[in-house]
Parts: structure tokens; sequence; C-alpha cells
């Protein structure tokens, strides 16, 4: 059980927008910027926001994180197919060590 | 263009070593931190070591603390994982993944990925 929380399943239907969670607390994402990655099935992760908030080139501005205290969020508005995939928080955390979420995975219907 | 390239996979018997190579290539590799990230297949992904830049800072994950060591060598633009008292647990695809900025430590933006090294332990 990761000490990063994300749904490990959330759905939606090509148009919507969906929001994933990211919990954690006061010595990782509470002082410590927040990344989110993408996995499609087969592929390698690839970088989707860093710095809690800002995009790496080429990455649609369809994709934007956000951080709250302990909590970050990616939001992914105007959902596609292709966004169908797997998505990881990760964060460095005080005690040393890099911490990934355990990945949420996004159906697109 | 960035090329990592892992290597020294295999299957180990419980309790012995390996050691895993990466191979960089495309950047000035002493000035970025290189990590190791694991995954079993099927499942999610896990932070297992970093380096930084200069071999100054070093992390472990808990569940490898004490048994895996991180190590680089400039001149070579190589990463080592040496993995000591390897258990059924570590049964993963390792991957050798670069941090996207340089200079930066406690960072995990990880913009290169290599396609990873399989280990499996097993008797």
């Amino acid at each position: 059980q990761s000490v990063l929380t994300q749904p490990p399943s959330m759905s939606g239907t090509p148009g919507q927008r969906v929001t994933i969670s990211c919990s954690g607390s006061t010595s990782n994402i509470g002082t410590n910027s927040v990344n989110w990655y993408q996995q499609v099935p087969g592929g390698t992760p690839k970088l989707l926001i860093f710095g809690n908030t800002q995009r790496p080139s080429g990455v649609p501005d369809r994709f934007s994180g956000s951080k709250s205290g302990t909590s970050a969020s990616l939001a992914i508005s105007g959902l596609q197919s292709e966004d169908e995939a797997t998505y990881y928080c990760v964060v460095w955390d005080n005690n040393l060590m890099g911490l990934f979420g355990g990945g949420t995975k996004l159906t697109v219907l | 263009e960035v090329h990592l390239v892992e290597s020294g996979g295999g299957l180990i018997q419980p309790g012995r070593s390996l050691r895993l190579s990466c191979a960089a290539s495309g950047f000035t590799f002493n000035e970025y931190a290189i990590h190791w990230v694991r995954q079993v297949p099927g499942k999610g992904l896990e932070w297992v070591s970093g380096i930084s830049w200069n071999s100054g800072s070093k992390g472990y994950a808990g569940s490898v603390q004490g048994r895996f060591t991180i190590s680089r060598d400039n001149a070579r633009n190589s990463v080592y994982l040496q993995m000591d008292g390897l258990q059924s647990e570590d049964t993963a695809l390792y991957y050798c993944v670069k941090d996207q900025d340089e200079f930066r430590w406690q960072w995990l933006a990880l913009d290169s990925w290599g396609q990873g090294t399989l280990v499996t332990v097993s008797s």
C-alpha cells in the first residue's frame, strides 16, 4: 500500500473532464513539488506535469496540475480515447526517498 | 537524443547478488541526477534509489535500504545498482531514469526512461 493515495480506477466519456487525486502528508506533498506521469499499456512512463503545475513541451494544455496542502490533483479536460492510461503522482519525501502513488487506471468509455 | 540503456538483469536465486548497469548518452551526464524505478509487470511503479549528479546525495526506498547500493562513474557515463540479499519481492523490471533539470536533487521530474532490465528472483 502506497504512502501516496490515488483512486485505483476512474472512467469518463469523451469530452468530459476528470480529476485524479493524490493524497500524501506534510513530509512529502506538504513540502515538496508533485510530478505526474502517464503510462499507456506496454509503454514507459511519460512526464506529464512537473513542479505541481508545469507542463513539459508537447503536453497538451488539456492536462493541468494543482496542489493544496497535502493533496495534489491532475485534471484532464476534453477527454480523448488516447488518454486511456494509468496515471501516477510522484513526490520526494523528507525521509530521503522518492514516492510513487499507487496509480490510477483511467478508462475512456 | 538521450539514451539510457540498462543491463545486468536476469534470473537469480534468493539471497544472491546482482549488479545492474545503466549506460547514458546524449546529454551532459555529470549534471543530472539519475534514479532507478522498478515495476512488477502489470503492477505499479516503485522508486528504488537515486543519486545526485556528483554522488554527494543518495537515497533508497525503505524496502531496499541496507541491501541495495547506488553509485555512478561520471567518467564512464554510467550508473550502477548493486543489489545484495535479493528477495522474491525484488522481482521486477528495473528502469534507469534521468531527472529533467540539471543540478537538482529531490525533484523527480523524470523525463527520460530506459527500456528496463528484468530481474527475476526465484529458486
